[in-house]
């Protein structure tokens, strides 16, 4: 089946420190990925698309010079937090759209990625 | 743009049969429903997908009324497992292209 693989499964930095996550598509190509950010007890809120090779779309509210989303190849986006703060401490996850087909809206997830900012 | 509606929360025994409704009164024409389950501190994972009528695999049925504007996932025997969180998600185009956006989910709790 369709595997999405995230990396580091779980980071810890200082304040200020800048820390990227990587997301990829292991068996498949993923035209479109998406990244949520999902707080303790709460559902997963969209950040960004991204589609290969271009600039990614950011959701209303979410920062684009803080959360850099960067989508180079078909299998492979990452986000950097850049500058963290204690308050950017959540658990990030993106999810993949494979490429080609009829897309009926499934998506592939990723296992999910925890930042605590110290 | 298809919100939909779920109850926060249920609970249920184990070994019981399981009915979670969603309310989508704004689902598009070429809107598809998709069910997604979540573990604590894990990525959702996909249940169940329909467009209309009665889709059934080997975890779970979704039911799917003529006007499309709800769906039931039900989930038979459950058990200890089962817990979860239990998303209902539609289809949303904007600019163009497909994006996926979560409501609050079902926390779904089963009982010994």
């Amino acid at each position: 089946g369709a595997v999405v693989s995230q990396h580091p499964s779980w980071v810890i930095c200082k304040s200020g420190t800048s820390v990227k996550i990587e997301c990829r598509s292991l068996d498949f190509q993923a035209t479109t990925m998406f990244w949520y950010r999902q707080f303790p007890k709460q559902s997963l809120m969209l950040m960004a698309t991204s589609n290969e090779g271009s600039k990614a779309t950011y959701e209303q509210g979410v920062e684009k010079d803080k959360f850099l989303i960067n989508h180079a190849s078909l299998t492979l986006s990452t986000l950097t937090v850049t500058s963290a703060h204690p308050e950017d401490s959540s658990f990030y996850i993106c999810s993949a759209r494979p490429r080609g087909g009829v897309w009926t809206g499934e998506l592939f997830f990723g296992e999910g990625s925890r930042l605590t900012v110290l | 743009l298809a919100k939909t509606t779920q109850p926060i929360s249920m609970d249920s025994y184990e070994g019981q049969e399981v009915n979670i409704t969603c309310s989508h009164n704004n689902i598009a024409t070429n809107d598809y429903i998709t069910w997604y389950q979540q573990f604590p501190s894990q990525g959702p994972r996909f249940i169940i997908q329909g467009y209309k009528t009665k889709v059934t695999n080997e975890v779970a049925s979704l039911f799917i009324p003529a006007d499309r504007k709800s769906s039931t996932l039900s989930l038979p025997r459950v058990s200890l497992s089962d817990t979860a969180v239990y998303y209902c998600l539609v289809g949303m185009n904007s600019g163009g292209y497909q994006k996926v956006t979560f409501g609050t989910g079902t926390k779904l709790q089963v009982i010994p």
